[in-house]
C-alpha cells in the first residue's frame, strides 16, 4: 500500500521568511515518482515538480527547492524568501507501481499562509 | 496555451436533480481523470479513462458516472446528488497511464447541492 504523510497541517510565516514543508512517503515499490502540487484559493492544482526514485539530486527552481532523501523516505519542499502569493495548500503525492499503477496517492496537504 | 478546461466553475443543483460537469483538454492526452475534493481534504480519485477504456475506483458510488465521447472531452454525471456530494470536482489529464506520468489539472467545478 502507498501512503503519503504531511505532518504539518498549517504553517504561518511572515513574508521573506524561509519555510519548509515536510513530506514522508511509504511504498514497497522500487520504482516510483514523487510530486508536489500547489492549490491556491482559486482551486486549481498546479504542478510544481516530479522526481523519480532513482534520482536523489536536490533541485532548485527560483525560490523553490526540493530535498529528496530515500534513506528517510522524505521529499521536503523549501520556499526561500516567502511571498504573500505563496499562500496556498501544498500537496505532496506519490505514484508507484504494482496494483496502484498510474494512481496518485496524495498527502493531506499543508496550508501555508504568508503574512505581509 | 494547451490546457485543461472545466465548465462551469460553479454549479448549483437541487437535491436529487441530475447534474453534469464537463471537462475538455487541448493537450491531446490519452488519460482523463475525475477527482472529488471535499473541504480541507486531499483529492480523491473517482475514475479515469485511458483512451476509451473506463476504470472505476472500487469505492466510487454508483451515483457517479462518466462519459468520454472523444479524446478531448470527458463528462461527470451525478444521477441523484445528495448533500454529501457537495465538493470541488477536479478533472486531470496525463499523456499515458503509468507511474512516471504527470497529471495536469483543470481549475475545478465547485458543486453546491441545495
Amino acid at each position: 500500500a502507498q501512503k503519503v504523510t504531511q505532518a504539518q497541517t498549517e504553517i504561518s510565516v511572515v513574508e521573506k521568511e524561509d519555510v519548509t514543508l515536510d513530506c514522508v512517503y511509504e511504498t514497497r515499490d522500487t520504482t516510483y515518482y514523487l510530486f508536489w502540487y500547489k492549490q491556491p484559493p482559486s482551486g486549481e492544482l498546479v504542478f510544481l515538480i516530479r522526481r523519480n526514485s532513482f534520482d536523489e539530486q536536490n533541485e532548485i527552481s527560483g525560490r523553490y527547492s526540493w530535498n529528496f532523501q530515500k534513506s528517510t523516505s522524505s521529499f521536503n519542499f523549501t520556499i526561500t524568501a516567502s511571498q504573500v502569493v505563496d499562500s496556498a495548500v501544498y500537496f505532496c503525492a506519490l505514484n508507484a507501481g504494482g496494483t496502484s499503477y498510474g494512481k496518485l496517492t496524495f498527502g493531506q496537504g499543508t496550508i501555508l499562509t504568508v503574512h505581509p | 496555451d494547451a490546457m485543461v478546461i472545466q465548465n462551469p466553475r460553479y454549479q448549483v443543483t437541487q437535491f436529487g436533480k441530475p447534474v453534469t460537469l464537463s471537462c475538455s483538454q487541448t493537450l491531446n492526452h490519452n488519460v482523463m481523470y475525475w477527482y472529488q475534493q471535499k473541504s480541507s481534504q486531499a483529492p480523491k480519485l473517482l475514475f479515469h479513462y485511458y483512451d476509451k477504456d473506463f476504470n472505476n475506483e472500487a469505492d466510487t458510488p454508483d451515483n457517479f458516472q462518466s462519459r468520454r465521447p472523444n479524446t478531448s472531452f470527458c463528462f461527470l454525471d451525478i444521477r441523484s446528488p445528495g448533500l454529501g456530494d457537495a465538493a470541488m470536482y477536479l478533472c486531470a489529464t496525463s499523456r499515458f497511464k503509468g507511474t512516471q506520468e504527470t497529471q495536469y489539472f483543470g481549475p475545478g467545478t465547485r458543486l453546491l447541492v441545495l
